[in-house]
């Protein structure tokens, strides 16, 4: 069965590197995904990884992902108070309808962040 | 307009109570959902709908019964609510299936 693990606490000074890891089951998702919800907040697309990728980056931002140890990982450069949150990996495994983009959410990782 | 709208942004019903949630986009996407947040939980998917169709149904209870009026619309509507159903309620829409764009959310509350 589908299944997303992630570690549920992160903690780091403001300045410093982030990185949020996740593992994933389903080898058919065919995109991998990092959203952000703030508290009281829906979630906010942070970025997603296409799975024939090892990486990509955007501004602060760096996904890298490891197929055959279906491990996916966010990075954040120069982390700052705004960035406190919690961060949810996701998959769309393709026999799970994954064409209509049905997403499998990890647990989440709560970052917190201190000046 | 990249935005995807909810209302009301709370609500608070009895379990007797009859009410509606609303989702509205304006991003042309033609795929809808409805997802169930639990405090501290992940978001869990309760509806698809695929150009005004309900395409997935994640054995929901009947107390929740989803409508799509028109590709721009979602309502969920709920009719005897337990207080177990508390939760917030998250809308999401997508166009080609990978890039999911969610809605604020409304927070329920059913005493």
């Amino acid at each position: 069965g589908e299944d997303v693990e992630q570690s549920l606490f992160l903690s780091v000074r403001e300045g410093d590197s982030s990185v949020i890891n996740c593992t994933y089951t389903d080898s058919s998702s065919t995109y991998l995904y990092w959203y952000k919800q703030e508290p009281g907040a829906g979630l906010q697309l942070l970025t997603y990884i296409f799975s024939n990728m090892d990486m990509k980056q955007d501004q602060r931002l760096t996904v890298l992902l490891n197929k055959k140890d279906k491990h996916l990982s966010l990075r954040i450069a120069d982390t700052q108070t705004g960035d406190s949150a919690i961060y949810f990996c996701a998959e769309n495994p393709m026999n799970y309808g994954g064409s209509q983009g049905n997403l499998i959410f990890g647990k989440g990782t709560k970052l917190s962040v201190k000046p | 307009d990249t935005e995807v709208t909810q209302t009301p942004k709370h609500l608070v019903m009895g379990m007797t109570n009859k009410k509606s949630l609303k989702c509205e986009q304006h991003m042309g996407h033609r795929a809808m959902y409805w997802y169930k947040q639990k405090a501290k939980k992940p978001p869990e998917l309760m509806f698809v709908y695929s150009y005004e169709k309900l395409s997935i149904n994640e054995s929901v209870p009947s107390r929740f019964s989803p409508e799509c009026p028109n590709s721009s619309l979602l309502n969920l509507h709920l009719h005897a609510l337990q207080p177990e159903d508390s939760a917030l309620y998250l809308c999401a829409s997508s166009s080609r299936g990978y890039e999911q764009f969610f809605g604020p959310g409304t927070r329920l509350t059913v005493l």
